[in-house]
């Protein structure tokens, strides 16, 4: 089974529009995060979201929200695309919010704005 | 705030060669050091990680050691194969803008001719 699932795998989509993508995980992990990788490899951290509550890095646009409905998803919406959003996007779990908990990622959903 | 240097690739080796990536960080206090291997087409997995200063982080013949009085935490192994093509991104645990996570070096292509 797999542990951390990401939902699609490919996206391509016109500037303008809104989008979504999805992330479970069956591990009974308590934190979740989305990382941002751009085009030269460089992985950034967007959010992360730990028993409702989501800490945002404040560099990320407001554009962009994510939305959990459980413990288990944490999905992200990204409205009014801009080219500059083309990257690959991972989500990833971690059974607690704490710097020796090892985070497990998604396989990652490349975005590409036209 | 925190920050990850590592040298950039793309490195290459012949098979057997022994294998050096080096890793420096900026960080407050003493975080904990990660390194992920990124497989083409695959999401990141955690290959080897050190907790506190001196420990010294294993795994499928990688190692790497935690020197806190150089602040670095280099990537070496004794022996390549092919199947160790890959990118290897040194990480840290700390704060992002604000959201608390993984804090990731630049990544290192490395790719092992047979």
């Amino acid at each position: 089974d797999t542990a951390v699932s990401q939902t699609p795998k490919y996206l391509v989509t016109q500037m303008g529009n809104d989008k979504s993508i999805k992330c479970e995980q069956n591990l009974g992990h308590d934190t979740m995060y989305w990382y941002k990788q751009d085009s030269k490899k460089f992985l950034k951290i967007m959010f992360s979201y730990n028993n409702k509550e989501l800490i945002i890095n404040e560099t990320v646009p407001n554009r962009f929200s994510p939305k959990s409905p459980d413990k288990a998803h944490l999905n992200l919406h990204i409205n009014s695309l801009e080219l500059g959003d083309s990257a690959v996007y991972f989500c990833a779990s971690s059974l607690r919010q704490g710097e020796t908990d090892t985070q497990y990622f998604g396989p990652g959903t490349r975005l590409t704005v036209l | 705030g925190n920050s990850v240097t590592q040298m950039e690739g793309p490195v290459t080796l012949s098979e057997e060669a022994f294998l050096t990536i080096n890793c420096t960080y900026t960080a407050t206090g003493y975080p904990s050091l990660f390194w992920y291997v990124q497989y083409p087409g695959e999401g990141l997995q955690l290959l080897l990680k050190a907790t506190k200063a001196d420990d010294k982080g294993s795994n499928k013949g990688f190692e790497a050691t935690y020197r806190k009085e150089t602040t670095s935490f280099h990537l070496e192994k004794g022996s390549v194969q092919v199947s160790d093509s890959a990118v290897y991104f040194c990480a840290l645990w700390g704060s992002g803008g604000g959201a608390d996570g993984l804090t990731f070096g630049k990544g290192t292509h490395l790719i092992i001719q047979p």
